[in-house]
């Protein structure tokens, strides 16, 4: 099994700053990583796929890069809406896709 | 519109069963690879099973192998798992997703069914 490791785990950033969340995986995934954001109470919403590929709808402030092992999600300017818990998943070993732990990205 | 949802939740006692659904509306449900993946309270998410678009393919995490089945009914544009054997860990909102065409990222998800396994 690949074990996905984000850290850190609590992230707080002033509304205006930049955030970066890092991912990390036990072994290569290549490019075959994703990331989530999820709001209390809803479901996750698909943000980046392909380690740096913006799903439809998502923001120019939501950018992703890395290869390999290390993967980082940078939300360039926060907005009140992207405080939220995020998730890195990796499907380089489909179907059998791991999730990491969460980043819950609060106010400061 | 292209959505997910989920059914069938509920209460159920150790060892007992319980069978969650989700339909599918808005798009081509046939065409895609759809999931379960899990979400226990205050916790991360974890993958449970997945089946292909002609249900050729199927897996499951380790931790559900043998006691949950996934299936799918693609006239009906349905989903379902059936959970057997059920244990206090398997307490969960449970999630279908469906993947992104020919892909292993998750695009489209359900807003959740929660299942409590209690005495």
């Amino acid at each position: 099994e690949i074990v996905m490791t984000q850290s850190p785990a609590t992230l707080s950033v002033s509304p205006g700053e930049r955030a970066t969340l890092s991912c990390r995986a036990s072994q290569s995934v290549s490019s075959n990583l994703a990331w989530y954001q999820q709001k209390p109470g809803q479901a996750p919403r698909l943000l980046i796929y392909g380690t740096s590929t913006r799903a439809t709808g998502i923001p120019a402030r939501f950018s992703g890069s890395g290869s390999g092992t290390e993967f980082t999600l940078t939300i360039s300017s926060l907005q009140s809406e992207d405080f939220a818990v995020y998730y890195c998943q990796q499907y380089s070993n489909w179907p059998l896709y791991t999730f990491g732990q969460g980043t819950k990205l609060e106010i400061k | 519109e292209v959505q997910l949802v989920e059914s069938g939740g509920g209460l159920v006692k150790p060892g007992g069963s319980l069978r969650v659904s989700c339909a599918a509306s808005g798009f081509t449900f046939s065409s895609y690879s759809m999931n379960w993946v899990r979400q226990a309270p205050g916790k991360g998410l974890e993958w449970v099973s997945s089946i292909s678009s002609s249900s050729t393919y199927i897996h499951y995490a380790d931790s559900v192998k043998g006691r949950f089945t996934i299936s799918r009914d693609n006239a009906k544009n349905s989903l379902y798992l059936q959970m057997n054997s059920l244990r206090a860990e398997d307490t969960a909102v449970y999630y279908c997703a469906a993947n992104g065409y020919g892909s292993g990222w998750l695009n489209l998800w359900g807003q959740g069914t929660l299942v409590t396994v209690s005495s």
